[in-house]
């Protein structure tokens, strides 16, 4: 069956810190791939998204992640840390070519930054 | 352009009750989700519309709950009769178009938080 794994619950970085939040993914064929972070008192906003090509995609607010298939892995970086960037962060993958709004998702990861 | 709103944002309930929670999509977007999550758990999706029509409730969990969306515009999500395990959050996001170019950019409400007591 299809699964997402986000394998850290809770993160704390450093403001200006670079950031690395980690995915591992199930899935029979080529996966559709997202991150998604909801901020406090907001609904989930899609940071970026991995369909084929370059396995390296940039997104919204600084954010990129790479695509590794040997690895089953998606992980999002981010080279220095924002206090606005305290969120939680939740990986999905897309489930069936035909109907992509239907996502997994990852447990989250709750994102903590220090002054 | 006003984003998917979702309400009531916070709704208490006794075991037993019915409670009604409503989603306003973004104007023209026919696909509308619905999805949920339990606490420390993960989102999960319940179903999804296209436009009026159902076109997969695989994740609803059972048949209390009940999912409309008349018109095409609105829709509701109806929990009769509510037992505690319903507790959690929410979520309904909307979508202008399916296919590969708008694939899985969902535009998600802010969620709907339900305790049943």
């Amino acid at each position: 069956a299809q699964s997402v794994t986000q394998p850290d619950i809770h993160i704390t970085v450093s403001e200006g810190a670079s950031l690395e939040l980690r995915c591992n993914y199930s899935y029979g064929a080529t996966p559709y791939l997202f991150w998604y972070v909801q901020s406090p008192g907001q609904g989930l906003q899609l940071l970026l998204k991995y369909f084929s090509g370059d396995t390296l995609v940039q997104g919204i607010k600084g954010f990129e992640a790479e695509f590794k298939r040997s690895q089953s892995s998606f992980n999002l970086r981010k080279p220095s840390v924002h206090w606005s960037d305290a969120a939680e962060y939740f990986c999905a993958v897309g489930h069936g070519s035909s109907n992509t709004g239907k996502l997994i998702f990852g447990q989250g990861t709750t994102l903590q930054v220090k002054p | 352009e006003a984003g998917v709103t979702q309400f009531p944002s916070h709704s208490v309930i006794e075991k037993g009750q019915t409670v009604t929670l409503r989603c306003d999509p973004i104007s023209g977007h026919d696909n509308l989700y619905w999805y949920r999550r339990v606490m420390g758990k993960e989102i999960k999706f319940l179903l999804h519309f296209v436009k009026e029509s159902k076109q997969d409730e695989s994740g609803m969990p059972n048949n209390r709950f009940l999912a409309e969306r008349t018109g095409g515009t609105y829709s509701t999500l109806k929990v009769q009769p509510a037992e505690l395990e319903d507790s959690g959050v929410y979520f309904c996001a909307s979508s202008q178009v399916s296919g590969r170019a708008s694939a899985g950019e969902l535009f998600f409400g802010e969620g709907s938080r339900l305790t049943v007591l």
